[in-house]
């Protein structure tokens, strides 16, 4: 089965600056990948997505990054805000038939520091 | 548009007590999930559904039951509580044109005693 690692339990970082959140995966057939970000208290909300056929996806002050010569995936984050505060977990996408089993990473803790 | 709901947000029972989950969705989505999330782990798969009436394993089924009687309702239920079961569980949903990206409520955090 798929297993997911990241590289950083906890990561502090200056307001203004950039993020970057990286995360590694087993499976080399893996199509799928997902950033969440989950506040205290609340369900993972969806940030980014990339497939497979892609290396780059840029989204709102965030980009992906996949290298799948070595399964690798990372989140970075412009411009880092107070509301950017919170755990994010990647997520890797395996078939389950027609649906999708999404197998997490165990969070990187963003503090934003003033 | 409410997106993804989970009723209760809380609930405290005792080893052997039964209860239902319920999740709903307002997006007409073909597909739902049920996680659970335990301090420091991300999220793991306990049952999914891929559209009404039907049901499946997930990773971890072991001590609760799925059904899924209506397309916008996904319930999970545990007969016999027990304290390994207490966690926070999701739903999700997915579907329409992005049947890939899974929604996710805002949880239930579930004691057991």
């Amino acid at each position: 089965g798929e297993s997911v690692g990241l590289h950083l339990p906890t990561l502090s970082v200056q307001e203004g600056d950039n993020s970057i959140i990286n995360c590694a995966y087993s499976n080399s057939a893996s199509d799928y990948f997902i950033w969440y970000k989950q506040e205290s208290g609340k369900g993972p909300q969806f940030i980014i997505d990339i497939r497979s056929n892609m290396d780059k996806r840029q989204g709102q002050r965030v980009t992906v990054l996949l290298n799948k010569t070595v399964k690798h995936l990372s989140l970075q984050i412009a411009a880092t805000q107070p509301g950017d505060s919170a755990v994010y977990f990647c997520a890797v996408a395996g078939r389950l038939g027609s649906a999708r089993q999404l197998t997490f990473g165990s969070g990187t803790q963003l503090t934003v520091l003033p | 548009n409410a997106g993804v709901t989970q009723t209760p947000k809380f609930r405290v029972l005792k080893t052997g007590q039964s209860m239902t989950l319920l999740c709903a969705q307002d997006m007409n989505h073909e597909y739902m999930y049920w996680y659970r999330q335990d301090p420091g782990m991300g999220l793991r798969l306990i049952h999914y559904s891929v559209g009404e009436g039907t049901t499946a394993k997930g990773e971890v089924p072991d001590g609760y039951n799925v059904s899924r009687l209506k397309k916008q309702n996904f319930l999970l239920g545990l007969e016999s509580a027990a304290p390994s079961q207490t966690s926070v569980y999701f739903c999700a949903s997915s579907g329409g044109r992005t049947t890939d990206t899974q929604y996710f409520g805002p949880g239930t955090r579930l004691t057991v005693l």
